[in-house]
């Protein structure tokens, strides 16, 4: 089945302790992402990559850090969690040519204590 | 800068039907995409337009004007089902996807 996984799906932590959450997508597809979804603002880009070993800053960067070393996994790191991160994190994926949807995983919600 | 526009909240009856309007200024434009995420879930792909017009599929419909930097997504039949936010994104120059905020569609007996 063709889909976007995530984990963990739920994560309670403190201030300052580093977590990583992983992404991977079983459809080959070149483009991933980050957004973090908060209440009244909507999906806002935190990084994205257009391939294996290429990443870039979305909108909200700062706090933030991912890697793309292989092509199905893009994991989001945060190194020093502060609690303005409390959020529902999605990772997608799609093709690189316009036109072609965005698949989501299933999500992340994150509370910094 | 970049903006989607799109109203927060709509109300509608179950059997009605409902228009979710959408106005963008975007940095250059390779389509717009209307997607719908029920409550703590991931958002769905429902539509693409990239030309002018309309485009059915099933109950919905999505229609696309590029001079006005406008769309709607029209939903027949109400289901309760329908109950969901709608989520209104525009493929910018760079082929980066532009959000709006969403429309919380509430469906009503």
């Amino acid at each position: 089945e063709a889909q976007v996984t995530q984990n963990p799906r739920y994560l309670i932590t403190v201030t300052g302790k580093k977590l990583t959450v992983t992404c991977s997508q079983n459809m080959n597809h070149e483009y991933m992402s980050w957004y973090r979804q908060d209440p009244g603002l909507g999906l806002r880009q935190i990084y994205y990559s257009m391939n294996v070993e290429v990443t870039d800053k979305g909108d909200v960067p700062e706090g933030y850090k991912v890697s793309r070393k292989e092509k199905r996994n893009f994991p989001l790191i945060l190194e020093s969690p502060s609690p303005n991160q409390t959020s529902l994190y999605f990772c997608a994926s799609s093709l690189m040519e316009g036109g072609n949807e965005q698949f989501f995983g299933p999500g992340t919600r994150l509370t910094v204590l | 800068g970049q903006n989607i526009d799109q109203p927060t909240e709509m109300t509608a009856t179950e059997g009605a039907i409902v228009q979710i309007n959408c106005t963008y200024q975007t940095s250059g434009f390779n389509g717009l995409f209307w997607y719908q995420q029920h409550a703590g879930e991931a958002p769905t792909f429902l539509s693409y337009n990239v030309l002018d017009g309309l485009e059915e599929k099933g109950r919905f419909s999505s229609f696309l004007s590029r001079s006005k930097g406008y769309s709607y997504l029209l939903l027949k039949e109400l289901q309760m089902k329908d109950s969901a936010s709608y989520l209104c994104a525009v493929m910018d120059s760079n082929y980066q996807l532009i959000w709006g905020a969403g429309t919380k569609l509430i469906i009503k007996p």
